[in-house]
């Protein structure tokens, strides 16, 4: 089946010690998002990825990076993790971005904790 | 400013009807999203509404009213695994998701 990937369904990692969160697409999808979403919240769009075109919101801090070494995978790298990003963190994928094709397929998440 | 309202949480009786409403405010508005999430796992899609009217999909029906920046999500005959966080998102004129932050919904025996 086609499907979102995400790897692992749960980190636990230190106070400032990097991390990482992966993602895989099987859905061939030109269109990756990674977003952050904690309890009770909407979820925060941190990049999204048009291709390998890289697309940084303006809000999202300077710890967080992204890299998509190609179409079906993408990964999100938090430099020094702070007690404020333990969060669930959501890898969608959507065909396109205009109608028709920007539906947003969702993995399960990683919930990341930070002790 | 961007804005997606919808109420905190809502309670209903299994079995019964509950209409889940959500008014955006957007910088253009190229259509709009429901998802069902449960706790602890992502969000998965219901419906997806671009002109004004009402789509039915099984028990599930969701209704746009682009004049008046409001949608709603009705959900019919519930049943115990319909107990979730509704998501409306509204796509802007980039067509970027505006995420509300969810209705929690609680179904009663």
């Amino acid at each position: 089946d086609a499907m979102v990937i995400q790897n692992p369904r749960y980190q636990v990692t230190q106070f400032g010690k990097p991390v990482t969160l992966s993602c895989s697409q099987t859905l061939n999808h030109n269109v990756m998002y990674w977003y952050q979403q904690k309890s009770s919240q909407a979820p925060k769009l941190l990049f999204h990825y048009y291709d390998k075109d890289f697309n940084n919101e303006a809000d999202t801090p300077d710890n967080f990076q992204s890299r998509r070494p190609n179409t079906s995978f993408c990964f999100l790298d938090i430099r020094s993790p702070g007690l404020g990003d333990a969060a669930m963190y959501l890898c969608a994928t959507s065909r396109d971005t205009g109608t028709g094709g920007n539906e947003q397929f969702f993995g399960p998440g990683t919930r990341l904790t930070v002790l | 400013g961007q804005n997606i309202d919808q109420p905190t949480e809502m309670t209903a009786t299994e079995g019964a009807i509950v209409q889940i409403n959500c008014t955006y405010q957007t910088s253009g508005f190229n259509g709009l999203f429901w998802y069902q999430q449960h706790a602890g796992e992502a969000p998965t899609f219901l419906s997806y509404n671009v002109l004004d009217g009402l789509e039915e999909k099984g028990r599930f029906s969701s209704f746009l009213s682009r004049s008046k920046g409001y949608s709603y999500l009705l959900l019919k005959e519930l049943q115990m695994k319909d107990s979730a966080s509704y998501l409306c998102a509204a796509t802007d004129s980039n067509y970027q998701l505006i995420w509300g932050a969810g209705t929690k919904l609680i179904i009663k025996p």
